[in-house]
């Protein structure tokens, strides 16, 4: 069974600070994605990371994958009270090579920054 | 374009009772997801449409819930006997292909009480 954690869970910054989330999953899989969430509201595609050491940089987010070490981050530059939301990584299963969209979440990170 | 859509926003009705969720998939998606998200969680996969046809079932949690989508872009999930478990935000999510990224509509807020 594919096992998806975030850490941290909770994540409080200053803004102007830097900070990273990791994503750590417990089978192969060549596809992750990261979802931004705002209260009461749904899912908002941020990136997807398709193959091992891809990064995908938009704004303030950097995201990466290591596949090999079934890892990865959100890095966060400089952060800007817009930021606050939950962030999720999800996983798409490797049927057998094939994915086709049966995606695994994590937890979540809840991040606020503050002035 | 438009997005996914859902409807109701939101339902609350009596334990016991029969509901029918409705997704509205972007036009011309060809894969569409259900998944259900309780508070502080992340979304957990439910079943998955190709098309027509249920290519994965194997997230409903017990045979109340049940899932169609007859002719190959709107989609109802039907839950029969309603449980305050079932209780949750019930999202919904279409791919142009399979395997490709998913958007999410708004989600129907369902509360059993």
């Amino acid at each position: 069974e594919l096992k998806v954690e975030q850490n941290p869970l909770f994540l409080s910054m200053q803004e102007g600070k830097n900070y990273t989330i990791y994503c750590n999953y417990s089978t192969t899989s060549d596809r992750l994605y990261w979802y931004r969430q705002d209260p009461g509201k749904s899912l908002e595609s941020l990136f997807v990371l398709l193959s091992n050491g891809a990064v995908k940089q938009e704004g303030r987010l950097m995201a990466s994958l290591d596949t090999k070490a079934r890892l990865s981050t959100l890095h966060i530059t400089a952060a800007v009270h817009d930021l606050s939301a939950t962030y999720f990584c999800a996983v798409d299963e490797d049927a057998g090579g094939t994915s086709y969209g049966k995606l695994t979440f994590g937890q979540g990170t809840i991040l606020t920054v503050h002035p | 374009g438009a997005g996914v859509s859902q409807t109701p926003s939101n339902k609350v009705t009596e334990k016991g009772k029969y509901v029918e969720l409705r997704c509205d998939p972007i036009s011309g998606h060809t894969a569409l997801y259900w998944y259900r998200q309780s508070l502080g969680q992340g979304p957990e996969f439910l079943i998955y449409f190709q098309g027509t046809g249920a290519a994965d079932d194997s997230g409903l949690p017990n045979d109340r819930f049940f899932a169609v989508r007859p002719e190959g872009s709107v989609s109802t999930l039907k839950i029969q006997r309603t449980e305050r478990g079932d209780s949750a935000v019930y999202l919904c999510a279409s791919s142009l292909f399979s395997g490709e990224t998913q958007y999410f509509g708004p989600g129907t807020r369902l509360l059993v009480l």
